[in-house]
């Protein structure tokens, strides 16, 4: 069965900080895909990256940057100097591609970020 | 412009009255889902479609429904709201039929059922 654990439920830093947010997650597919999402205080809620399971190469994006690691079943995101507009809330998620008939995407509890000036 | 829209935003309603949340996207998806968000518990998913008139349950679908009759429309049926479907609600849709692709998210749907 699929499963997405953050383990922390809310980190506060000061600005331009580095801050990892952990995720873990458990699967029997040997194609998934992984996603981070973003909850800002408005609400909404704003995809961040795509992953799949056979490309295990890390990815930055400006001040972002996600490391996946297939041996520890981890998809960790960073921020690198951390800026208040970085606080919300960030979802982990996961889906399978060959799910048995089931194509749930399962998306772990949240890490709430507070950067504080 | 490309979007996933609900209505209503927000809803106060009682024990018993049956509601409906529309959603409703113009990016031509074949996956359609809704999640639930609650507190500590991140977002769940309740039923989710891979196309027209194919739905199935995510992980909380009790006191849920959901139809799949066009592409464009998924809503969220409580026949019978309980307090304890009080929640924020997503609707979202994605490219891929397995919802394997980004997912493109409505802006919520706060309800409150006393």
């Amino acid at each position: 069965a699929q499963k997405v654990t953050q383990a922390q439920t809310e980190i506060s830093v000061v600005e331009k900080e580095d801050v990892t947010l952990d995720c873990v997650y458990e699967t029997r597919d040997t194609t998934y895909y992984l996603f981070w999402y973003k909850q800002p205080p408005s609400g909404e809620l704003v995809f961040l990256i795509r992953r799949n399971s056979f490309d295990e190469q890390n990815e930055i994006s400006g001040r972002y940057s996600w490391n996946f690691q297939k041996s520890t079943s981890s998809f960790n995101f960073t921020i690198t100097a951390s800026q208040v507009v970085d606080s919300a809330v960030y979802f982990c998620a996961l889906s399978e591609e060959w799910a048995d008939s089931s194509y749930k995407l399962i998306f772990g509890s949240g890490t709430r970020l507070l950067v504080r000036p | 412009e490309a979007q996933v829209t609900q209505n209503p935003r927000y809803l106060i309603t009682v024990t018993g009255k049956k509601l409906t949340v529309t959603c409703s996207q113009n990016m031509n998806h074949e996956y359609m889902s809704w999640y639930r968000q609650d507190p500590g518990l991140g977002l769940r998913q309740i039923y989710y479609s891979m196309n027209v008139e194919v739905t199935d349950k995510g992980d909380v679908p009790e006191g849920y429904k959901v139809s799949r009759k066009e592409k464009r429309n998924f809503p969220l049926i409580l026949e019978s709201p309980s307090p304890n479907q009080t929640s924020l609600y997503f609707c979202a849709s994605s490219l891929s039929p397995r919802g394997t692709k980004e997912l493109f998210f409505g802006e919520g749907s706060r309800l409150t059922v006393l």
